[in-house]
């Protein structure tokens, strides 16, 4: 079964640095999607990067951007110029393509911006 | 824009006493799932759906957990007899299938069983 790892419960970063947050996967197959999800206190689910595994260019969206390492199982997550409301849970999770099609996600990163 | 509803937002409830939750999700989205949050496990897949046929429960306590999607437009589960333990966030997502483009989530409903 595939596992999502995020090995920091908490993260902080000053207004308008970069943090990176760190997701490692484990799985056997080849073909996969990978997503991080950021939940603030409102308690919503809100989509802010996706990754397919095929694809080797990293993909950005704005001020978040990823470093996907397919060999190495790494998917970490970049966040540039943070801003207040960038402060939230951060969740990564892997897809397959194959069978259910569901999200398996990690534990869960939160961070903390200080101003 | 689209978005998943669910209700109610917050639920508070005696031990004992049976729960529903509703989900409506966006229309077209041919995939819903139940998740559900809690501190200790995270979120946790309970069921999911596609085209209204469940597909997969495994992640439910049968004795007390059902779901249901009596129609394109309603998700439900249902918890009876509810317990403590039960007390989580619970998360309606829907999707897709093949589409691979992340599934969307309701604000989920807050359950606190006392």
């Amino acid at each position: 079964a595939q596992t999502v790892t995020q090995s920091q419960p908490e993260m902080s970063v000053q207004e308008a640095e970069t943090v990176t947050l760190s997701c490692t996967y484990d799985t056997s197959e080849s073909d996969y999607y990978l997503f991080w999800y950021k939940q603030p206190p409102s308690r919503q689910m809100i989509l802010v990067i996706r990754q397919e595994a095929y694809k080797q260019q990293n993909a950005t969206e704005n001020r978040f951007s990823v470093n996907f390492q397919k060999a190495a199982k790494s998917f970490s997550l970049k966040i540039s110029d943070s801003q207040l409301g960038d402060a939230a849970m951060y969740f990564c999770a892997y897809l397959t393509p194959q069978g259910a099609q569901k999200l398996v996600f990690g534990q869960g990163t939160r961070l903390t911006i200080n101003p | 824009d689209a978005r998943v509803t669910q209700t109610p937002r917050h639920k508070v409830t005696e031990m004992g006493q049976e729960v529903t939750m509703r989900c409506q999700p966006i229309l077209g989205h041919n995939t819903v799932f139940w998740y559900r949050q809690t501190m200790m496990q995270g979120l946790e897949l309970l069921a999911y759906f596609r085209n209204r046929a469940p597909l997969d429960d495994s992640g439910m306590p049968k004795d007390r957990f059902s779901a249901e999607m009596p129609d394109a437009t309603l998700a439900t589960l249902k918890i009876q007899p509810s317990e403590p333990r039960d007390s989580a966030v619970y998360f309606c997502a829907s999707g897709l299938a093949g589409a691979f483009a992340g599934y969307t989530f309701g604000s989920g409903t807050r359950l606190t069983v006392v």
